[in-house]
């Protein structure tokens, strides 16, 4: 799996878009960009994942660069319970599997 | 909606001991894993059965082994307990091993 970065944390009013970035520069081909995010020390939560193209739904959008090398994930209206580390990983299973959560970003949300 | 139960949710042990941390899912997925979590760390993976009845090794499994019981349940164990040891297991389930993960409210372990 491609290794990621990520900022260690990021401050987002509320209300307002938070625009978390992450770049995987050596990300292959047929690897998967997941987001998950852990609030407090709960079990990490599914966001979103792609693989090329930019991809919505209910909780977010993540906007994947035309190399792949970067994406971002983007909450559209942060609230106070978006607070949490949110992660980026790359994977793609082909027998053999590895999965990369790093040590995330850390997204505070103020009032 | 039960999802990925883990037990249990605390426990303390003696170094040397050994245990079995339980985990089972009610999704019918076909995957799991079992990941560890150091404190201000990202989550490492130690084991993973991508469908019943395999099992391989992830990032960090000395010190572990793991069972897929059957579909639903997947156990970790720790046959002689370190203090290195000490962490957040967390249990997780997919469909598939390209699919989302689910992930169970985690095991707090700490070895003495």
């Amino acid at each position: 799996d491609a290794k990621t970065t990520q900022p260690p944390s990021m401050d987002c009013a509320e209300g307002r878009a938070a625009n978390l970035p992450c770049n995987h520069s050596t990300i292959s081909g047929n690897e998967y960009v997941y987001w998950y995010r852990q609030i407090h020390s709960q079990g990490p939560q599914y966001i979103i994942h792609g693989l090329k193209n930019n991809e919505t739904n209910e909780m977010a959008s993540l906007i994947i660069t035309e190399d792949r090398k970067s994406s971002t994930l983007i909450l559209p209206h942060a609230t106070l319970r978006d607070t949490a580390v949110y992660y980026c990983i790359v994977r793609f299973y082909t027998g053999g599997f590895k999965t990369i959560f790093g040590a995330g970003t850390r997204l505070f949300v103020k009032a | 909606n039960a999802g990925v139960t883990q037990t249990p949710k605390f426990q303390v042990l003696k170094t040397g001991q050994s245990m079995t941390l339980q985990c089972a899912q009610d999704m019918n997925h076909n995957s799991m894993y079992w990941y560890r979590q150091d404190p201000g760390m990202g989550l490492r993976l130690i084991y993973y059965s991508a469908s019943e009845g395999t099992t391989d090794k992830g990032e960090v499994p000395n010190g572990y082994n793991v069972s897929r019981l059957n579909k639903r349940e997947f156990s970790l164990r720790l046959e002689s307990a370190a203090p290195s040891q000490t962490s957040v297991y967390f249990c997780a389930s997919s469909f598939g091993p390209n699919t989302e993960a689910f992930f169970g409210q985690g095991t707090r372990l700490t070895v003495v």
